[in-house]
């Protein structure tokens, strides 16, 4: 069963420290990874997307990066800011057919002024 | 605003009643999905729809869930005889590709009584 585990379930950090967010997974075969952030009682808005040949994928102050032999992932903040209080979600997808991706239970940031 | 809309946005029926959520995608994405977001849990697969045709569903989605897209723009998930344990955020998001980001709606909330 494909599977997507993501650590640590909860983190609470001051505002302008840096943090990391980690995703393994057992989807297998692999299609791609991404990350995604969930502001409390809104949608998902995607911040990365990684194929199988990417290892880093930058956006603004949140780099992902994708190890695929180990199958772990990770999403580093820079610099926090309040506004990133939210849950960061890592979504793999399964290759062949119809690409249904697992998503993960997420990771739930707070970031304290 | 040329995102993905969801219409409720929030839903109290009582258990046994029928309820129908809609979807409005992103026009010109051919690909639409449906998911399932309880509290502290990741969104899980429903089902998706390339164009007007539905091309998977989960094994979620019992004989109580339908849904359809009958023209291959907006879709339509509808609930038979509501149970407490259907209470969840019903989220849809739309692709315009197999391998393309998908973008989210803002959700339905569901409570069942």
């Amino acid at each position: 069963k494909n599977q997507v585990e993501q650590s640590p379930q909860s983190l609470i950090i001051l505002e302008g420290k840096n943090c990391t967010l980690q995703c393994n997974y057992t989807v297998s075969p692999f299609s791609n990874l991404r990350w995604y952030k969930q502001d409390t009682g809104r949608g998902p808005v995607s911040l990365t997307i990684m194929t199988f040949s990417e290892n880093t994928k930058s956006n603004g102050r949140y780099t992902a990066t994708l190890d695929a032999d180990t199958k772990q992932s990770s999403l580093h903040i820079t610099a926090s800011q309040l506004s990133d209080s939210a849950s960061y979600i890592c979504v793999v997808s399964e290759k062949g057919g119809s690409y249904i991706p697992t998503f993960g239970r997420g990771t739930s940031l707070i970031v304290h002024p | 605003d040329t995102g993905v809309s969801q219409d409720p946005r929030h839903k109290i029926t009582k258990r046994g009643q029928n309820v129908t959520f809609r979807c409005d995608p992103i026009s010109e994405h051919n690909r639409l999905y449906w998911y399932r977001q309880t509290l502290g849990q990741g969104p899980e697969f429903l089902t998706y729809f390339q164009n007007e045709a539905q091309l998977e569903k989960s094994r979620l989605l019992s004989d109580r869930f339908s849904a359809e897209r009958p023209k291959g723009s907006f879709s339509t998930l509808e609930i038979q005889r509501t149970e407490q344990g259907d209470s969840a955020m019903y989220l849809c998001a739309s692709s315009i590709g197999l391998l393309y980001e998908q973008y989210f709606g803002p959700g339905t909330r569901l409570t069942v009584t």
